[in-house]
């Protein structure tokens, strides 16, 4: 079956810019979550959403937002681009809330800010 | 808060040797864990589980035991490859309020030389 799809795979932005990323959860799972991947950081959460509801939301400023469509496809938007937000963008996806289940990730997109 | 804490890096080894990875962490209530292993340019991929204390979950060699006395879950292979050349995350689910977000290591960076 096919697995967690993110579309663009890479982008290049200008800072003051906005962008949307775009996230296919494996079809049947209703939650997806956002992380940002830097090299200084590491993997940190960004929010989470379940059946359109954002349940849980990271530490990071209100230029990241996100949203969750009826068929669980999802969107994070990150307006006035900085440089500090270039990084991998990745999205899980899982079958429901447990935390019994694993969550499968995306190939990730990659932002660069310029 | 939660947190997770990986052993120093980089590890390199030769091929066929053992391969120890630490990991413990700092959760209230009881966390499900998770190891994910990361390739060069691509997204997180799920490698083992555990969702209860003295769980051992394993795959393609790879084994790990959820030791609660201890807040650990060390990441073990008898015989590694070239192949097994990648990044390495412990990760951990704390459920409750936190459905949905994983709480990541800093990553381990393996090399496997022939």
């Amino acid at each position: 079956k096919a697995g967690v799809t993110q579309t663009p795979r890479y982008l290049i932005k200008t800072r003051g810019q906005q962008v949307t990323l775009s996230c296919s959860p494996i079809s049947g799972h209703r939650s997806v979550s956002w992380y940002q991947q830097t090299p200084g950081q590491g993997l940190q959460f960004l929010f989470e959403y379940f059946s359109e509801t954002q349940r849980n939301k990271g530490n990071f400023p209100g230029r990241f937002s996100g949203r969750q469509f009826s068929n669980s496809r999802s969107e994070m938007n990150v307006s006035t681009l900085e440089l500090g937000d270039s990084a991998l963008y990745l999205c899980a996806s899982s079958l429901s809330l447990s935390t019994n289940y694993g969550y499968t990730f995306g190939s990730g997109t990659r932002l660069t800010v310029v | 808060g939660n947190s997770v804490t990986q052993m120093e890096g980089p590890v390199t080894l030769s091929e066929e040797a053992f391969l120890t990875i630490n990991c413990t962490y700092t959760a209230t209530g009881y966390p499900s864990l998770f190891w994910y292993v990361q390739y060069p340019g691509e997204g997180l991929q799920l490698l083992l589980k555990a969702t209860k204390a003295d769980d051992k979950g394993s795959n393609k060699g790879f084994e790990a035991t959820y030791r609660k006395e201890t807040t650990s879950f060390h990441l073990e292979k008898g015989s590694v490859q070239v192949s097994d050349s990648a990044v390495y995350f412990c990760a951990l689910n704390a459920g409750g309020t936190s459905y949905g977000k994983l709480t990541f290591g800093q990553g381990t960076i393996l090399t496997v030389h022939p």
